[in-house]
């Protein structure tokens, strides 16, 4: 299987600033990593995804950072702003286990005005 | 393209009863993928279907239950309810389900008395 550990579990910003939330795991075959906002009363919605062939990707205020060699992938949001307070939960795909998404615990983000 | 559709949004059962959730996938899309969403447990994988076939199991015991139909349109039953089913269901979708991108629906919740 896979296990996926992220952190913090609750982060604080103000607005303009940047966050960044942490998740490793444990297998280096998964290959797919993306990463989900939950809105509340929602489900999850993709907002950015890497490849294990791709080290970054970055989709204007958002970025994602792999590194396969510590198993640890990061989301980066800069200039932060209300609407980015969310749950954001990373997920690992392990192709030895089919599609089955293996998720982080989440992270409770709040920009505050 | 309509995004993912979930029926119903919420429901309460009693302890003892079953219940049967929809899952209406993006057109196009051949597997759908089940989760169920605790606040302690997080998000855990149930099943995934493709081809109207069980692709993958997570582990969850005999109660839970699905199928999905030629439409790819989808279904999960879980018999013999528990107060520990309670919990959000979140059904997500994929062309070909594997190691691609999951959309997910806006879930159903369910509560049981």
């Amino acid at each position: 299987g896979e296990n996926v550990e992220q952190h913090p579990s609750t982060l604080s910003v103000q607005e303009g600033d940047s966050a960044v939330i942490k998740c490793t795991y444990s297998d280096s075959a998964s290959n797919y990593f993306p990463w989900y906002k939950q809105e509340l009363g929602k489900g999850p919605q993709l907002i950015i995804d890497i490849r294990s062939n791709v080290g970054e990707k970055k989709d204007q205020r958002i970025a994602v950072t792999l590194n396969k060699t510590a198993k640890h992938f990061s989301l980066h949001i800069t200039e932060t702003q209300p609407e980015d307070s969310a749950v954001y939960f990373c997920a690992a795909i392990n192709p030895n286990t089919g599609n089955q998404f293996y998720f982080g615990t989440g992270t409770s983000l709040t920009v505050i005005p | 393209k309509a995004g993912v559709t979930q029926t119903p949004r919420y429901l309460i059962k009693t302890r003892g009863q079953q219940v049967t959730l929809s899952c209406s996938p993006i057109s196009g899309h051949r597997s759908v993928s089940w989760y169920q969403q605790t606040p302690g447990q997080g998000l855990q994988f149930l099943f995934e279907y493709f081809s109207e076939t069980q692709r993958n199991k997570g582990n969850f015991p005999g109660r839970f239950s699905g199928r999905q139909f030629s439409n790819s349109r989808s279904e999960m039953n879980v018999s013999t309810l528990e107060l520990g089913d309670s919990a959000l269901y979140l059904c997500a979708s994929s062309y070909q389900g594997t190691e691609e991108t999951q959309y997910f629906g806006p879930g159903t919740r369910l509560l049981v008395l």
